[in-house]
């Protein structure tokens, strides 16, 4: 069945270095969502992009935070460099245009250290 | 798994029983009102959603009401089962694909 898949499902890595965590939405969606789940902020809103244009990345830190949607079969969230701070659960989801519901992805788990 | 172990409010109910989760949203011109399920390790499964011109809507052992008076949203789950236990986020939007805003969540215990 279709289903939105992340990669990588966890992901290790010290201060300083980049990540890059991937998303295939599900084949027909033109809207993507990138959400980050932590303690103590829940789901917060990253970026979104429409038929792969940027609509709203104000949630992201734009100074280590980039997202992008080379095609509509993937799209990219890339931190360079890590912090700490940056430890949480990231979702991407996807949806079709006029529709209400987004379909998540299963998580990344970044850990940095 | 990708659980974050928030600090949430517990709601603990007996197998068997209803359950009712209970929602505040904050933006009066939203449209569309969604429960999402997140079970450990999982991300977030969309229940039921609701159309601001309406007041309720039942689907499979769920019922969503939506009191715009108070801007109040629940959840009620009827006959809960062990797999009902979750994470059960309530979201808003102001118009279809647009980006959903998530209120915190509450914890939902079934005790066997």
């Amino acid at each position: 069945d279709a289903r939105v898949t992340q990669t990588p499902r966890h992901k290790v890595t010290e201060m300083g270095q980049e990540v890059t965590m991937r998303c295939q939405p599900i084949l027909g969606h033109n809207t993507v969502f990138w959400y980050r789940q932590t303690m103590m902020q829940g789901l917060e809103l990253l970026a979104y992009f429409r038929n792969r244009a940027p609509l709203d990345d104000s949630g992201m830190p734009k100074d280590r935070f980039s997202a992008e949607m080379p095609d509509a079969t993937l799209a990219t969230l890339k931190i360079q460099p890590s912090e700490p701070r940056d430890s949480a659960v990231y979702f991407c989801a996807s949806g079709r245009l006029g529709g209400t519901e987004a379909f998540f992805g299963q998580g990344t788990r970044l850990t940095v250290v | 798994g990708e659980s974050v172990g928030l600090h949430l409010p517990t709601l603990s109910v007996q197998e068997g029983d209803n359950s009712i989760i209970n929602c505040a949203y904050s933006n009066s011109a939203s449209d569309y009102f969604i429960w999402y399920k997140q079970e450990s390790g999982k991300g977030p499964q969309f229940i039921i959603d609701i159309r601001s011109n309406m007041d309720k809507r039942q689907g499979q052992r769920v019922t969503v009401l939506l009191n715009k008076t108070v801007k109040h949203l629940s959840l009620q789950i009827a006959a809960t089962q062990p797999g009902d236990s979750a994470v059960y986020f309530c979201a808003e939007n102001l118009k279809g694909n647009t980006p959903l805003v998530f209120g915190k969540g509450t914890r939902l215990s079934v005790i066997a």
